[in-house]
C-alpha cells in the first residue's frame, strides 16, 4: 500500500513563473492538506481540500490556489513566483477526525 | 501566528541514553498534540499523539507528557539509537483532521 506520493521531487522556476506540484493521498484518504516549509522552520498550512473543496485555508496570498480531484488526488498552484517561494511543499492526507494526517516526502521548489 | 513553539533548537545526547524534548504551547483550546520525525530530505513522519484529557500516553520507546496547567508538552525517547538523529516538532490541532500547527522543531544530536 502506498503512501502519500508526491510529483515532482525537485522543480527551479524563475521569478514570475508559475508552478503546479502534484499529490496523490494515502490510498483510502479523501482529505488533502499542503504545507510550506521554509528551511529551518516547520511547515506552514497553505489550505485543505475535501471532497473537490477547499475548506480551510491558511495565511497564504491568492496566488496559492489548488484543486482536488474526483479520485482525491490534488494539485497545488503558485503563481507569480517570489524569491520567497522557495521551500519544501508538503503534502499530507487523512480521512476523517480519528485518525492522524500522514505526509508525503514533499517537493522542493527553488526559484531563481 | 504560531502557538507552538520548542525551548531548545539543538539536543546532543549520548547513544543509549534517554532523549526528552520539551514544547510550550499557548493555544489552550487545541485538542490533540503530536510529535513529528523529520529526516533530512523526507517529509514529517508521525510518532505519537496525545489528546487533552490525557497526561501521558506511551508508544514504542517513546511517552509523551502533556501538562495543560503550565501548557507544556514533551517527548521521551529510551534508549536512544543513532537511527533517531533528526529533527523533532511538536505540533497541534483541534481535530485530526484540522490544520496542523508546527513549531520550529528541534535538532536531535546522537553522540557515538
Amino acid at each position: 500500500d502506498a503512501g502519500v506520493t508526491q510529483s515532482p521531487t525537485h522543480l527551479i522556476k524563475t521569478r514570475g513563473q508559475q508552478v503546479t506540484l502534484r499529490c496523490s493521498p494515502k490510498s483510502g484518504h479523501d482529505t488533502v492538506s499542503w504545507y510550506q516549509q521554509a528551511l529551518g522552520q516547520g511547515p506552514q498550512f497553505i489550505f485543505q481540500y475535501y471532497e473537490e473543496e477547499e475548506r480551510q485555508r491558511g495565511n497564504f496570498p491568492d496566488r496559492f490556489s489548488g484543486h482536488q480531484f474526483p479520485n482525491y488526488s490534488s494539485e497545488l498552484n503558485v503563481n507569480a513566483l517570489l524569491l520567497g517561494d522557495s521551500a519544501l511543499y508538503l503534502c499530507a492526507s487523512s480521512s476523517g477526525s480519528w485518525e492522524t494526517q500522514y505526509f508525503g516526502p514533499g517537493t522542493r521548489l527553488l526559484v531563481l | 501566528g504560531e502557538s507552538v513553539g520548542l525551548h531548545l533548537p539543538t539536543l546532543s545526547v549520548q547513544e543509549g541514553d534517554n532523549s526528552i524534548i520539551n514544547c510550550a504551547y499557548s493555544n489552550s483550546a487545541s485538542d490533540y498534540f503530536i510529535w513529528y520525525k523529520q529526516e533530512s530530505g523526507k517529509g514529517p513522519q508521525f510518532i505519537i499523539d496525545i489528546r487533552s484529557n490525557m497526561d501521558k500516553r506511551q508508544g514504542q520507546r517513546v511517552t509523551v507528557l502533556l501538562n495543560k496547567t503550565v501548557k507544556h508538552l514533551s517527548l521521551q525517547i529510551a534508549a536512544t539509537q543513532p537511527g533517531d538523529s533528526a529533527v523533532y516538532f511538536c505540533a497541534e490541532n483541534m481535530n485530526r483532521d484540522d490544520k496542523i500547527i508546527f513549531g520550529k522543531g528541534t535538532r536531535l544530536h546522537i553522540l557515538p
